[in-house]
């Protein structure tokens, strides 16, 4: 049962191109989280998504940022005319279902995809 | 507003010692508490996690620390290993959402 893919790894993009990030959940999860980590800190919330609702975006930059999780395909994160700002690693999580009972062991990361803006 | 802080920001201990990491929070609807552990190039990984309803949850050789009154959780590592060298982060959510809300991270060295 592979885990949390996320690809690229790594992207590098110059300033005001568009990045696209892809998230595909563990088998038999249907509710995606993404995250942004920036250097030397902690990982913070941007959105929570199930197949074809966004549940909760309140952690997303409110121009440029948007995020989708289709019937079908992976989840994408997408962030339009990319500053320097944007530099950071993003990671996307998923769950089975929705994990506010006695525990989020079923919450798993992806490696992450480490996004360069030059 | 960071709701969560984490203290140390790193740490350095001696093979076979402990290391102590402590956390605060601030919103008292959070009643999840989860510790992380990150390897560079790597995502977070769950570690242990405790609710309020206990004091003290221990697995292996880690053990989590909780103090409702005082709003405060610790990780202990015991009998520390170069293995356990990597980033440590506490978090925090309510019972009713999912979104984690992280501590700043703690960098932990063990030294052989």
């Amino acid at each position: 049962n592979a885990g949390v893919m996320q690809n690229p790894r790594h992207l590098v993009r110059r300033r005001g191109q568009e990045a696209r990030l892809r998230c595909s959940p563990m088998k038999g999860h249907s509710h995606v989280y993404w995250y942004r980590q920036l250097p030397e800190e902690g990982l913070k919330f941007m959105v929570y998504l199930q197949k074809e609702n966004i549940i909760d975006e309140s952690g997303m930059p409110k121009e440029r940022f948007s995020a989708e999780f289709p019937k079908e395909g992976p989840s994408i994160l997408r962030i339009q005319q990319v500053v320097r700002g944007d530099s950071a690693a993003y990671f996307c999580a998923s769950s089975p279902r929705r994990t506010g009972g006695p525990s989020n062991y079923g919450y798993t990361f992806g490696s992450g995809t480490r996004l360069t803006v030059v | 507003q960071q709701q969560v802080k984490q203290s140390p920001q790193s740490l350095i201990v001696q093979k076979g010692g402990i290391s102590i990491i402590n956390c605060a929070y601030e919103n008292t609807a959070f009643d999840y508490f989860p510790w992380y552990q990150q390897f560079p190039g790597k995502g977070p990984a769950l570690l242990i996690a405790i609710r309020p309803d206990v004091s003290e949850k221990k697995e292996g050789r880690f053990t989590i620390s909780f103090n409702k009154s005082a709003k405060q959780f610790s990780l202990h590592i015991m009998d520390s290993q170069p293995g356990d060298s990597a980033t440590y982060f506490c978090a925090a959510s309510k019972a009713a959402g999912n979104k984690l809300t992280f501590g700043g991270g703690t960098r932990v060295l063990v030294k052989p």
